[in-house]
């Protein structure tokens, strides 16, 4: 297992389509995390799941965000009719244990809508 | 008011130097704390976990303050290689500051 990966790494896409993001995590965590990063700001915390149940999404995540996570495996985040304002870095992050913090985080989707 | 701040920096140190960042955060029922470096385009790393009675991995050191509500990290002996932007998290939500930028120069 070589961690948590993302696909794709880049997206542009021009205002109003809607797109998706794949995360796989290291295989035994059972948490999964997304965050939106911009340029000179900390991540942004938009959702959380515990296997395949989404236990908490940031007040931040428009209706125009969706994230699942079917099997308890992977995760997809879509964002549908997509605005200039979501483009940012896309975070994964996986855990098995809540409080030793977020070791493992993916490389990130760099999202440029035009 | 954000749940948690830091000085953005950046923070401009010679080779050698001790620096220390601090990070204060709203939520008192906050109970873990993180380091983490970042940089540039790249995703964050866990750096050390906050404990309450401090803790020490090298030249790094971090320590809550729980009365005024602020962690902090020193890093003793800099190096170029130290150069990134320290992040803190708290865990409530894993709200993440907007992190430090350390610039270490020869």
């Amino acid at each position: 297992d070589t961690g948590v990966s993302q696909n794709p790494r880049h997206k542009i896409t021009k205002r109003g389509q809607n797109v998706t993001f794949r995360c796989d995590p290291i295989s035994e965590h059972n948490r999964l995390y997304w965050y939106r990063q911009t340029l000179g700001q900390g991540p942004e915390f938009l959702t959380y799941f515990q296997n395949e149940a989404q236990l908490e999404k940031s007040r931040l995540l428009s209706d125009r965000f969706s994230a699942e996570r079917p099997k308890g495996s992977f995760s997809t985040l879509e964002i549908q009719r997509t605005e200039q304002g979501d483009s940012a870095m896309y975070l994964c992050a996986s855990s098995f244990f809540r409080d030793r913090g977020l070791e493992f985080f993916g490389p990130g989707t760099r999202l440029t809508v035009l | 008011r954000k749940e948690v701040e830091q000085d953005p920096g950046p923070f401009n140190v010679p080779e050698g130097a001790t620096v220390a960042f601090n990070c204060t955060y709203s939520n008192s029922a906050s109970q873990s704390f993180f380091w983490y470096r970042q940089d540039c385009r790249k995703e964050p790393k866990l750096l050390m976990s906050v404990y309450s009675s401090g803790n020490e991995d090298g030249r790094f050191t971090a320590q809550l303050n729980r009365a005024s509500q602020y962690i902090s990290l020193l890093i003793r002996d800099s190096k170029l290689s130290d150069s990134a932007t320290y992040l803190c998290v708290v865990n409530i939500e894993w709200s993440f500051g907007s992190g430090t930028k350390l610039n270490v120069k020869p």
